[in-house]
Order: C-alpha cells, then sequence, then structure tokens
C-alpha cells in the first residue's frame, strides 16, 4: 500500500517556540494532503486541507496563522504550530489519498507534540 | 461535524474470542473504509469496501458494505493479543472528499 510518513514523531518544545511538521508520500504523489488532531481517547478531528500549489482549506474553529500549512511539492506539506502553548500539545496526523485510483485515504505515524 | 456511529464503544473479551462491531449512518456512502490505531500511531488501513452487499476479507478480519449503502460491520475472528486497539469506520464525503469518522471500538483482551 501507500505509505505517508511524518518527521518528527515526536517533539518537546518551549512555550512561544514554533514547531514544524512535515508529512511526505513516498511512493506516489499526492496533491491533497490532509491534516488531523487527535485528543486521548477521542477520533481524530480533521484541522485542514492541504492542497499543492494553493492554499490550505481549515476547518471551523482552526487558527490558520495558528497553524500556517504548505503544501509546496507534490510529496511534501508541512504543518506549523507557531508560538506554541501548552494547550497546542496533541497529537498531529497528516494523511493523503492514495494513488489515481486506489480511493483510499492513508495515514502518516503521527507526531506528538509536548509543548512545556 | 457529522459522524459515522460506531458501536460497541468498547469491548472486552477473552483470547480466542470472535469480535463484532459496526457503523451506520443516516446518510448513503460509496466507500466504506476500517481502520486500526494502536496508541501513539496513526490509523492503519484494515480493508476498503466500494460496492453495496461486499464481503471483503484480510486474514482473520471480514468486512461486509451494506445492501442499503448505509451500514458496515467488521468481524475479527480469534482474536490474538496483538488485535488490542481502536478500531474505527471512515467514509468519504462525495462533495470535497474528507473523511467522517466513527467514534471509534477500543478492543481490550483479557488475558
Amino acid at each position: 500500500g501507500a505509505v505517508v510518513s511524518q518527521h518528527p514523531s515526536w517533539v518537546i518544545c518551549k512555550s512561544g517556540t514554533s514547531v514544524k511538521i512535515e508529512c511526505r508520500s513516498l511512493d506516489f504523489q499526492a496533491t491533497t494532503m490532509f491534516w488531523y488532531r487527535q485528543f486521548p481517547k477521542q477520533s481524530l478531528m480533521l484541522m485542514a486541507t492541504s492542497n499543492e500549489g494553493s492554499k490550505a482549506t481549515y476547518e471551523q474553529g482552526v487558527e490558520k496563522d495558528k497553524f500556517l500549512i504548505n503544501h509546496a511539492s507534490l510529496t511534501l506539506s508541512t504543518l506549523t504550530v507557531t508560538s506554541a502553548h501548552p494547550e497546542d500539545s496533541s497529537f498531529y496526523i497528516c494523511s493523503a489519498w492514495g494513488p489515481q485510483g486506489t480511493d483510499t485515504q492513508y495515514f502518516g505515524p503521527g507526531t506528538r507534540l509536548t509543548v512545556l | 461535524g457529522q459522524q459515522l456511529n460506531q458501536s460497541p464503544q468498547s469491548m472486552f473479551i477473552q483470547e480466542g474470542e470472535d469480535v463484532s462491531m459496526n457503523c451506520t449512518s443516516s446518510s448513503i456512502f460509496n466507500t466504506w473504509l476500517w481502520y486500526k490505531q494502536d496508541p501513539g500511531e496513526g490509523p492503519v488501513l484494515l480493508i476498503a469496501l466500494y460496492k453495496a452487499g461486499e464481503l471483503t476479507s484480510n486474514g482473520r478480519l471480514t468486512a461486509q458494505f451494506g445492501i442499503t449503502r448505509k451500514d458496515s460491520f467488521l468481524n475479527i475472528s480469534a482474536s490474538i493479543p496483538s488485535d488490542v486497539g481502536i478500531y474505527f469506520c471512515a467514509s468519504p464525503m462525495d462533495s470535497n472528499y474528507q473523511l467522517i469518522w466513527g467514534a471509534g471500538t477500543k478492543l481490550i483482551i483479557k488475558p
């Protein structure tokens, strides 16, 4: 199946700093990627849809200036959490639709962000 | 937002038992996806269903796409310890290809 990677797998940062998370499709091109946030014991919550070469589409209640998304190539999307605060601590997961014709969505392994 | 109705919320079973969980919706979907998520990991696709009535197996896992296109079930036969985790159903909305999710079924195997 298609492979999606994320980096880093976990990060600890100080409050007020910015953190960048990368999402890559390793063996296919992804014009659209999705960023999710997951709190403990809850389902995934969609934050935004990342579109290659254009602005991301954010879900209601998600601050676009807080969570900057850049989809600069067909295999890479980045999520930058700016001026992170402890309440931003969470598990962030990206996904992408698989190669054309597969009609399934593949997920990265997730990034655990802890803001001190 | 819109969500699929997934049940049960959790299951406590003995190793070797069969497991069954399901998802329902008031809307019709053209695709049903079943994922498993282990702690600290992203969801991993188990089975994808594309056709009403379709019955698909993946090892000990079997899933079916309901005839009405409003439901799907996942069965696990002869459960083993590594089956522990949270199972999610999901389906893409045709309008924007975003996935909507069930709340998950947490599977716990009693020693």
